[in-house]
């Protein structure tokens, strides 16, 4: 059974600082999201990972995936109050769903 | 493109009822539509996978005979909640995968409280 885990699922950082977010899956799959959620809305798609080494990159985001590691992970950059939301990760499994990581809640500090 | 809507954003009833809620494929064809619930602060769970057409597919635990599912269209999917109990109230989101793709593309969900 495929198992997604993030961490940290809360993080509270400063404006300015750069963090990393982990996503690790414990059975091969041939495709990560990246997806952000903002307070009683839904799913907004950032990024799909496809193959090993693949980066991506939008804004202040970046995203990057290790298939042999089975990780993936999301960094941010000089964070700003409004990149503050719930990042989920989530991984396709082999009959076609995507399984969901519990979620990292990014709160930043002006 | 790929947008897709929920109908309603959210719906309030009371316990014992009944509640539909559609999800739509505005500008592309759904073969498959999937229906997640979200408690507050928790991740999305997978309650069922729907190919046009035919038979929903739900996952553990998830009573098929509460919460119907109908893919009639290429472009809408309902989920009916049956008998509501409070314990039912959560967030409802589906998703859509158009023929040939692999990228699901989520609605902007609908909030379900059930007095």
């Amino acid at each position: 059974e495929l198992k997604v885990e993030q961490n940290p699922l809360f993080l509270s950082m400063q404006e300015g600082k750069n963090y990393t977010i982990y996503c690790n899956y414990s059975t091969t799959s041939d495709r990560l999201y990246w997806y952000r959620q903002d307070p009683g809305k839904s799913l907004e798609s950032l990024f799909v990972l496809l193959s090993n080494g693949a980066v991506k990159q939008e804004g202040r985001l970046m995203a990057s995936l290790d298939t042999k590691a089975r990780l993936s992970t999301l960094h941010i950059t000089a964070a700003v109050h409004d990149l503050s939301a719930t990042y989920f990760c989530a991984v396709d499994t082999r009959d076609d769903k995507i399984i969901f990581g519990k979620g990292t809640r990014l709160h930043i500090l002006p | 493109g790929a947008v897709v809507s929920q109908h309603p954003s959210w719906v309030i009833c009371k316990s014992g009822t009944s509640v539909k809620i559609e999800c739509r494929s505005l500008d592309f064809q759904a073969t498959t539509m999937f229906w997640y619930r979200q408690f507050p602060k928790q991740s999305l769970m997978l309650m069922a996978t729907s190919n046009e057409g035919s038979k929903a597919t739900y996952e553990q635990g998830v009573e098929k005979d509460k919460f119907l599912i109908n893919h009639a269209s290429l472009t809408l999917s309902t989920l009916t909640v049956t008998s509501a109990h409070p314990e039912d109230s959560s967030f409802y989101i589906c998703s859509a995968r158009g023929t040939g793709g692999y990228e699901q593309y989520f609605g902007p969900g609908t909030r379900l409280t059930v007095t």
